[in-house]
């Protein structure tokens, strides 16, 4: 498909287990984005990747958050031992960076629950 | 502290109502983006403002910039079910590059 593809859709795991989770950006799109959004909050920033620049790590929660973005292409957002207050949906963007302002195109997420 | 406000948080109205909902910022912002999201999915955008007092209407939508680029509003005329959903604000900081900040949201129900 044309759009922003995420998985797993749902996660469920165990307090203190880790996970990944995949996002393949729109093809052609350099800047990728990680957000974090509890039940019918906003969105909380993650994380950032723009072409070859050293990624904008700033809204990582704590050091159990890791991302890495290989081939400038497909993302995975870690999270290591797992704790409650991880439990949210997590939505990955794309955007082609144009001089002006870019629209986010978002996935539908991964809701993940930390049991 | 939540860089941009949005007012208010719930909103549940009847079909064919108007309403008018707020985005509110201390800082200034080089743009501003409106999104409307539905359960399960995720955000799109509606419109983008850049222009300091610039107004743009989509349909019943009628989205307006602040003079001094830090606040918008969002106008939603003549309300209808398929209208519900979460809306969100976002800006591109002027000082924070591309990097989108989004506001708590305002989750809309537009009751038939």
């Amino acid at each position: 498909g044309a759009g922003v593809s995420q998985s797993p859709s749902n996660k469920v795991t165990e307090k203190g287990k880790d996970v990944e989770l995949r996002c393949d950006p729109i093809s052609g799109h350099t800047a990728l984005y990680w957000y974090r959004q509890s039940l019918g909050q906003g969105l909380e920033f993650l994380i950032y990747f723009q072409g070859n620049s050293a990624p904008d790590k700033s809204g990582l929660p704590s050091d159990r958050f890791s991302a890495e973005r290989t081939g400038g292409s497909v993302s995975t957002l870690t999270i290591q031992r797992t704790q409650q207050e991880d439990s949210a949906v997590y939505l990955c963007a794309s955007s082609q960076p144009t001089g002006g302002v870019s629209p986010l195109h978002f996935g539908n997420g991964t809701r993940l629950t930390v049991t | 502290t939540q860089l941009l406000e949005q007012s208010p948080q719930f909103l549940s109205i009847q079909e064919g109502e108007n309403l008018t909902v707020y985005c509110n910022s201390s800082s200034v912002f080089s743009s501003l983006q409106w999104y409307r999201q539905e359960p399960g999915e995720g955000p799109v955008l509606l419109v983008t403002v850049v222009t300091g007092g610039e107004v743009k209407k989509l349909k019943r939508l009628t989205f307006q910039f602040g003079d001094a680029r830090k606040d918008s509003s969002l106008h939603i005329t003549a309300a209808q079910p398929g209208d519900t959903g979460l809306y969100l604000c976002a800006g591109e900081e002027e000082t924070s590059g591309s990097r989108l900040t989004f506001g708590e949201g305002t989750q809309l129900t537009v009751n038939p």
